[in-house]
């Protein structure tokens, strides 16, 4: 089955620790995004990355870094994390075409104490 | 600079009833808007999407009417069910660089009361 998958589901780490929020998806597909979203619910984008080898910073900044080795992985590092990093983080992927729109998976919810 | 605002921040609606949400938009070189539903624990989901040169889509129960040149937008849900209980986020598409980047609003909690 065709899916995004992201791991863990929840984190709760110490600050200054250093994190990696898996993301993998099955469907081949070449476009990926990471999202933060807040506890009033908005989303704002911290990343995207549209193929192998290729990433950006989104809308929002963010201390967080991201690599893209192969298609299906699209992790997201924090290298020191710290309380203000407390946030879900929503995972996603796309064909390419607006049309098809996003798949996300269930997110991550991390907690930096 | 919010560039997709949306309303109500919540919404309680009875069974039966119609549930409308509305958002505005102010970039023009938005070129696809789709609203997604999510539910607790899951991560959002495309509902229902449209073009901007359509004035009115409709999908089951779910119908966007589209206003281009007052750059606003609206989900209506029609028979209004408690499994519709969910935040619901409207977005704008813009096309750039081989992809495409959606800004969501601030989502709008609903509760279907029975």
């Amino acid at each position: 089955e065709a899916d995004i998958y992201q791991t863990p589901r929840y984190l709760v780490i110490g600050t200054g620790k250093k994190i990696t929020l898996e993301c993998s998806q099955t469907m081949g597909h070449d476009k990926m995004y990471w999202y933060q979203q807040d506890p009033g619910m908005e989303l704002h984008l911290i990343h995207y990355s549209y193929g192998v080898n290729s990433t950006e910073k989104g809308d929002l900044s963010s201390e967080s870094t991201v690599s893209r080795i192969r298609t299906e992985h699209f992790p997201l590092t924090l290298e020191s994390a710290r309380p203000s990093h407390t946030s879900q983080y929503l995972c996603a992927s796309s064909p390419g075409h607006k049309v098809y729109g996003y798949t996300f998976g269930s997110g991550t919810r991390l907690t930096v104490v | 600079q919010q560039q997709v605002k949306q309303s109500p921040q919540s919404l309680i609606v009875q069974k039966g009833g119609i549930s409308i949400i509305n958002c505005a938009y102010e970039n023009t070189a938005f070129d696809y808007f789709p609203w997604y539903q999510q539910f607790p624990g899951k991560g959002p989901a495309l509902l229902i999407a449209i073009r901007p040169d359509v004035s009115e889509k409709k999908e089951g129960r779910f119908t966007i009417s589209f206003n281009k040149s007052a750059k606003q937008f609206s989900l209506h849900i029609m028979d209004s069910q408690p499994g519709d209980s969910a935040t619901y986020f409207c977005a704008a598409s813009l096309t750039s660089g081989g992809g495409n980047k959606l800004t969501f609003g601030t989502g709008t909690q609903l509760k279907v009361e029975l």
